[in-house]
């Protein structure tokens, strides 16, 4: 089974600008959480999809939202880059039950 | 509100020691608990999970309603257990909160 791939890998954007980010589950796998990595904070809880609707929410602002397709792929979408949005967003996802989630590779994004 | 923490950052032992890795959460409801692992250039993945009871690689934890605590030990470290240890409490269907990690160093 091919694992969690994630796209871009690294992606460098300007304050202000908007960025997309790419999450491919599991085959199977219908639940999609992304979260934010970084070394002040740790990994926070972004959202999480399950069948293409948001089931969860951490406590980021409006700036960052997602979306899930009918194929369980994810997008991660930050409006309005800010410097302290650099980080590692990982994706990862499970069955959607009480399964193991499983983690993507990552996308480092720096904000300049 | 659900808390996970963590409050060591670093750990140092040494191989053939034993090791404990703390970890205490906040959470009004009935808790799962996981211990996740990063290896170095590796993704972050499963360790272990409280419901399972079963012990990964030497690791087990044991989870202490009365001290929510869940904590990693192992009786013998090894060499191969240097990583990054995130403890991690679900609810809400898969709404993880994550603690800060502590950085195992195990010595030869």
């Amino acid at each position: 089974k091919a694992g969690v791939t994630q796209t871009p890998r690294y992606l460098i954007k300007t304050r202000g600008q908007q960025v997309t980010l790419s999450c491919s589950p599991i085959s199977g796998h219908r639940s999609v959480s992304w979260y934010q990595q970084t070394p002040g904070q740790g990994l926070q809880f972004l959202f999480e999809y399950f069948s293409e609707t948001q089931r969860n929410k951490g406590n980021f602002p409006g700036r960052f939202s997602g979306r899930q397709f009918s194929n369980s792929r994810s997008e991660m979408n930050v409006s309005t880059l800010e410097l302290g949005d650099s980080a590692l967003y990982l994706c990862a996802s499970s069955s959607g039950g009480d399964g193991e989630q499983y983690f993507g590779p990552g996308t480092r994004l720096t904000v300049t | 509100a659900q808390r996970v923490t963590q409050p060591e950052k670093l750990l140092s032992v040494f191989k053939g020691a034993p090791v404990e890795l703390k970890c205490n959460y906040s959470y009004s409801g009935s808790p799962e608990l996981f211990w996740y692992v990063q290896y170095s250039r590796q993704r972050l993945q499963l360790l272990l999970r409280h419901i399972s009871r079963e012990s990964i690689k030497g690791f087990t934890a044991d989870l202490n309603k009365g001290e929510t605590s869940f904590h990693l030990k192992k009786p013998f470290a090894q060499e191969e257990d240097s990583a990054m240890y995130y403890c991690a409490l679900r609810y809400n269907n898969n709404d993880m909160r994550f603690g800060a990690g502590t950085r195992l160093t195990v010595k030869p």
